[in-house]
């Protein structure tokens, strides 16, 4: 089975932007990975904020965005707010039905 | 508003079965496929697996560490898809949450997600 790598753990100022990233022991991470970004804070259950690389839903705060970079899915965050410490956990499929998660990142605004 | 709502969560010996139900609500139940996924203790998240619509005769996937233990199945006349968990291991300790999948042309992606269930294997 692959392995989706991410930062254990990142740290932000409030107002900055902060950059996570989700990579594939198999290689570059494309569109074909229909890459996803959810957030879960601590008690809560996980939310979806991005899928297929890019598209967000009607409840993803418009300073989160997803691409691809240098291989890898990224989650960018602009402007940072106090609400946006989480966990973040990336997801990509591979030969359908398999989709595996990453690790997930730590994210704290500081 | 859309709801999703698991249950059916316990205290369970190795070896025994449970039953998770997960109720939707808000929408239309049978539009729509569902995955389910869970997260051990203090852990990340992991994928179960998926029921397709009945228009796709209600099709599963699972990963591969359940496939042949868990079963999935939905009843839309009640608006409930179910997770049959088998010969359960201390390692399937878990909450298990269930999702939403909404198409969008030919594909399928997540979306709303229920608050968990806390399963519990343990002699």
């Amino acid at each position: 089975q692959a392995v989706v790598t991410q930062e254990p753990s990142l740290t932000v100022s409030p107002g900055g932007t902060v950059t996570l990233t989700c990579g594939s022991s198999t290689g570059a991470v494309t569109s074909g990975h229909y890459p996803y970004w959810f957030q879960q804070k601590p008690g809560q259950a996980p939310r979806t904020l991005i899928y297929d690389t890019s598209n967000k839903h009607s409840w993803t705060p418009a300073r989160f965005s997803g691409s691809l970079l240098g291989g890898k899915a990224a989650l960018t965050l602009s402007g940072a707010q106090p609400e946006d410490e989480a966990e973040y956990y990336c997801l990509l499929t591979y030969s359908d039905p398999e989709r595996v998660f990453g690790g997930g990142t730590k994210l704290s605004v500081l | 508003e859309v709801q999703l709502v698991e249950s059916g969560g316990g205290l369970v010996q190795p070896g025994r079965s449970l039953r998770l139900s997960c109720t939707g609500s808000g929408f239309t139940f049978g539009d729509f496929a569902v995955s389910w996924f869970r997260q051990a203790p203090g852990k990340g998240l992991e994928w179960v697996g998926f029921i397709r619509t009945k228009g796709y005769d209600g099709t599963t996937e699972y990963a591969a560490s359940v496939r042949g233990r868990f079963t999935m199945s939905r009843d839309d006349s009640k608006s409930i898809a179910y997770l049959q968990l088998n010969s359960l291991k201390t390692e399937d300790t878990a909450v298990y949450y269930c999702s939403r999948r909404f198409p969008l042309g030919e594909l399928w992606f997540f979306d709303y997600w229920g608050q968990g269930t806390l399963v519990t294997v343990s002699s």
